[in-house]
């Protein structure tokens, strides 16, 4: 039982490039969240999702997009990325939603130079 | 918006000394979980207490969520190197509100255990 799982976990990018994080959970958990944890700051929601086909933003959706085609994969897209986006990403996942505990997968370190 | 003020933010102890986490809100949460992390890896969920004036024991941690559900405070005894790490404290939804398990977290406390 692997849970969840992020890849890559370094990424460097150049100001404007492009990328996706990937994120697949193996607990057959509807609910899917993207976060990103910066010094200081906790963590921030980026977007989430209650099951397949249905995606919501977050806190700081600005700059990322997110499908969920399947209950098990999760991906983030940067768009154009920004020297803001240095951040670590977190991906978790929760079996009932409200006040159930969320399982995270070990972060993707992005640096945008 | 509902916002988690966690303190300390930094905590540098020697093994055997006991500390308190605050995690204060003006917002009612339905519910408030408590986090610890490692470096290089997710966080990992150490309780959730869900009831005002709930107290929850895990070995040498206690939980405590405030009467009215707007704070909490961790407590540790007797700290050993091993508990060295990030904690987060993390409140669920709007008590009564349709949250879909979003979470608001606190800023973290980096606890250090010196032997």
């Amino acid at each position: 039982n692997a849970g969840v799982t992020q890849t890559p976990k370094f990424r460097i990018l150049k100001i404007g490039q492009s990328m996706t994080l990937q994120c697949t959970q193996d607990m057959n958990h509807n609910y899917m969240y993207w976060y990103r944890q910066d010094p200081g700051m906790g963590l921030k929601l980026i977007y989430y999702s209650v099951g397949a086909g249905i995606t919501d933003k977050g806190e700081v959706p600005n700059g990322y997009n997110v499908s969920r085609s399947t209950t098990e994969d999760f991906p983030l897209r940067l768009e154009l990325a920004a020297p803001s986006q240095t951040s670590v990403y977190f991906c978790a996942s929760s079996y009932r939603g409200k006040d159930s505990p969320l399982h995270f997968g070990n972060g993707t370190r992005l640096t945008v130079t | 918006t509902q916002l988690l003020e966690q303190s300390p933010q930094f905590l540098s102890i020697q093994e055997g000394e006991n500390l308190t986490v605050y995690c204060n809100s003006s917002s009612v949460f339905s519910s408030l979980q408590w986090y610890r992390q490692e470096p290089g890896e997710g966080p990992v969920l150490l309780v959730t207490v869900v009831t005002g004036g709930e107290v929850k024991k895990l070995k040498r941690l206690t939980f405590q969520f405030g009467d009215a559900r707007k704070d909490s405070s961790l407590h540790i005894t007797a700290a050993q190197p091993g508990d060295t790490g990030l904690y987060l404290c993390a409140g669920g939804g709007s008590a009564g509100g349709t949250s879909y398990g979003k979470l608001t977290f606190g800023q973290g406390t980096i606890l250090t255990v010196h032997p």
